[in-house]
């Protein structure tokens, strides 16, 4: 398994700013996503950020919105861009190990944009 | 795509009693199947998976039968506890169409009383 810790828990931001939330892994994971979960509803994959190279969205979701890096196998951060009182989510971050299908989370970053 | 559904909730409940959730699915491949549930204020914890029809997961008392015939994955505990009020997640992976990506239920809220 992975251990996956995410920083900041929580954080209240104002509209217009931006906002990276990191995610550490403990150990090395082939895959790393981040997922949006808008209040009372499910969790909807934003992106898989791909080591040493331009992550890949999900439709609705856009780079210059949510900027994503991953510079080594046990690192990566979301950047929510520019934001507006819709953005208020959780952000939660997940690794995964090749050839075993199953994922693991971190605790979330609950985001409140004012 | 894929697609997983699953009952509405709340679900409430006096401890002691027959937990049931339903899940179905959807998936162009053979997926593997999955339960998560998320303890208030918290992130996703794993609580259950099948790789293969005919599979049984089981956790914590938890128990999920991959039944490829009727497309479900019925999440099931034959007695639950105060503790175990929680909202659960049914998702799948399909290796073969998306490596890891998680596409999820839309949640059931599960609610036990004392």
């Amino acid at each position: 398994s992975a251990v996956i810790s995410q920083k900041p828990s929580r954080d209240i931001c104002q509209r217009g700013t931006s906002l990276t939330i990191q995610c550490q892994v403990d150990s090395q994971v082939t895959m790393m996503f981040w997922y949006r979960q808008q209040p009372g509803q499910s969790l909807t994959l934003i992106a898989t950020a791909n080591q040493g190279s331009e992550a890949t969205y999900e439709s609705g979701f856009v780079i210059d919105k949510f900027p994503i890096s991953r510079p080594n196998l046990t690192f990566s951060t979301l950047t929510v861009s520019n934001m507006s009182p819709e953005d208020s989510s959780i952000y939660l971050c997940s690794g995964g190990l090749a050839g075993i299908n199953e994922q693991f989370f971190g605790p979330g970053t609950r985001l409140t944009v004012l | 795509g894929d697609s997983v559904t699953q009952m509405e909730g709340p679900v409430t409940l006096s401890e002691e009693a027959f937990l049931t959730i339903n899940c179905t699915y959807t998936a162009t491949g053979y997926p593997s199947l999955f339960w998560y549930v998320q303890y208030p204020g918290e992130g996703l914890q794993l609580l259950l998976k099948a790789t293969k029809a005919d599979d049984k997961g089981s956790n914590k008392g938890f128990e999920a039968t991959y039944r490829k015939e009727t497309t479900s994955f019925h999440l099931e505990k034959g007695s639950v506890q105060v503790s175990d009020s929680a909202v659960y997640f049914c998702a799948l992976s399909d290796l073969d169409d998306s490596w890891g990506k998680l596409q999820f239920g839309a949640g059931t809220q599960v609610v036990v009383t004392p």
